[in-house]
């Protein structure tokens, strides 16, 4: 079964800039989507396609997708980016959903 | 702006069979373009999907729960429900309903779920 790989954790200081990889088997191949859950809320997506945003979502988050891992870059980062982080793809060989592990992002 | 609920009951026996319904409001569950999708979240894990059904009853399933789960739709009460079966402590999850986005480029599939209902926290235990 298809499997997505995502770092337990990132950190990095406000104003800089986090990067939270999505590893998979050719990724690149698929489109992937990233959500971002706050302690005790749903999940929002903030990228969808790889790279788009959905409206309200700063432009500070953007994505990109290549070969076997897939990106989510948040510029400028602010203490309430500070939150888990998942990719998703549809696994067409399987006819499922895939979600990553996980990423907790910790603004220092 | 669509919204969607889960409701059911927090606390479940083991091997009792957990039922859960997600109400959409603000817009039309039978849209062509959408899937209806449920997701789960054990306590401190990350998120599982457990599967997703179109307006017409066609269903995707996670092969690792398919044995043990029922998704249906209720067009006339804009709901769709989930059954798990058999279900032990290791179904203890928050459960949330989700909006996919239905893909068809070339084959049928589902996108990005968006929005997502708040949660409903079901413990199994006796």
């Amino acid at each position: 079964s298809y499997v997505l790989t995502q770092p337990p954790s990132v950190s990095v200081a406000p104003g800089k800039t986090a990067r939270i990889t999505c590893g998979g088997n050719n990724i690149g191949s698929k489109s992937v989507h990233w959500y971002q859950q706050k302690p005790g809320q749903a999940p929002v997506l903030v990228i969808y396609y790889d790279s788009d945003r959905p409206s309200g979502i700063p432009e500070r988050f953007s994505g990109s997708n290549s070969g076997n891992t897939a990106t989510l870059t948040i510029s400028r980062v602010e203490a309430g980016d500070e939150a888990d982080y998942y990719c998703q793809v549809w696994d067409s060989s399987s006819d499922r959903v895939v979600f990553g592990g996980g990423t907790k992002l910790t603004v220092l | 702006q669509l919204q969607l609920q889960e409701s059911g009951p927090g606390l479940v026996k083991p091997s009792e069979t957990l039922s859960l319904t997600c109400t959409v409001s603000g817009g039309s569950i039978s849209s062509s373009s959408y899937y209806w999708g449920w997701i789960r979240q054990p306590p401190g894990k990350g998120l599982e999907w457990i599967g997703s059904i179109y307006y017409s009853g066609s269903t995707y399933y996670n092969p690792s729960l398919k044995s043990r789960v029922t998704i249906s739709v209720d067009t006339s009460k804009n709901q769709f429900s989930l059954k798990l079966s058999s279900v032990t402590a290791a179904d203890t999850a928050v459960y949330y309903c989700a909006r996919a986005l239905r893909g068809y480029s070339g084959y049928d599939h589902l996108n990005w779920f968006d929005p997502w209902g708040q949660g409903t926290l079901v413990t199994v235990s006796s």
